[in-house]
């Protein structure tokens, strides 16, 4: 597609579940991002895959999170036994070379009640 | 440690005047610098940039300066209308390894509200 999809776009689920979300990014592009922002707060980055290079995972919470990306195409962002904090808008981010930056998607709202 | 900092959370101006918002940065590296805008309920959108080689880039209503020697980064939104209302962020990157996507570095952010 022309740009980087999202879903779901919101998501509802009870404290202790597992979730799942989904990007699609922009085809071709190499490198893929996952951020997140709380309520109130900046972008917080989460991690980055770069084409089969090991990712950076560096901005991961806690083992609840994980992410996976099969080549250059679709990711998968899981958390596991969700707590209230994990509450955020998921951000989806992909980019090629160019030094213009990043093209996200435009989010899933996570609200674990 | 955070690289890049936006440190007014909030701003409001009245329509038609200008908006300033600041951005500074620590790392020497950076030698290109964004901003985005971001609507509630959106993504991020790329708004304007600058490479380092440059002190101005102006595009309309947007202009963003850049001091290198104090590391420091503007973005001025003149005449500022009640459509420009949202969290600006100001986001830097380095350069990397042939064949590596440009990382962005994101700040914190800044609402600006722009009054009718």
């Amino acid at each position: 597609g022309a740009g980087v999809s999202q879903s779901p776009s919101n998501k509802v689920t009870e404290k202790g579940k597992d979730v799942e979300l989904r990007c699609d990014p922009i085809s071709g592009h190499t490198a893929l991002y996952w951020y997140r922002q709380r309520l109130g707060q900046g972008l917080e980055f989460l991690i980055y895959f770069q084409g089969n290079s090991a990712p950076d995972k560096s901005g991961l919470p806690s083992d609840r999170f994980s992410a996976e990306r099969t080549g250059e195409s679709v990711s998968t962002l899981t958390i596991q036994r969700t707590q209230q904090e994990d509450s955020a808008v998921y951000l989806c981010a992909s980019s090629g070379q160019s030094p213009y930056g990043y093209t996200f998607g435009s989010g899933t709202r996570l609200t674990v009640v | 440690d955070q690289q890049v900092k936006q440190n007014s959370p909030s701003l409001s101006v009245q329509e038609g005047r200008i908006s300033i918002l600041n951005c500074d940065y620590t790392n020497s590296m950076f030698d290109y610098f964004l901003w985005y805008k971001k609507y509630p309920a959106e993504g991020p959108t790329f708004l304007i940039s600058i490479s380092s080689i440059k002190d101005k880039n102006e595009d309309g209503r947007f202009t963003v300066f850049l001091n290198k020697s104090a590391k420091h980064l503007s973005l001025h939104i003149v005449p500022s209308q009640p459509g420009d209302s949202a969290v600006y962020f100001c986001a830097a990157s380095a350069q990397t390894d042939s064949g590596s996507a440009r990382q962005l570095t994101f700040g914190s952010g800044t609402q600006l509200t722009v009054l009718p």
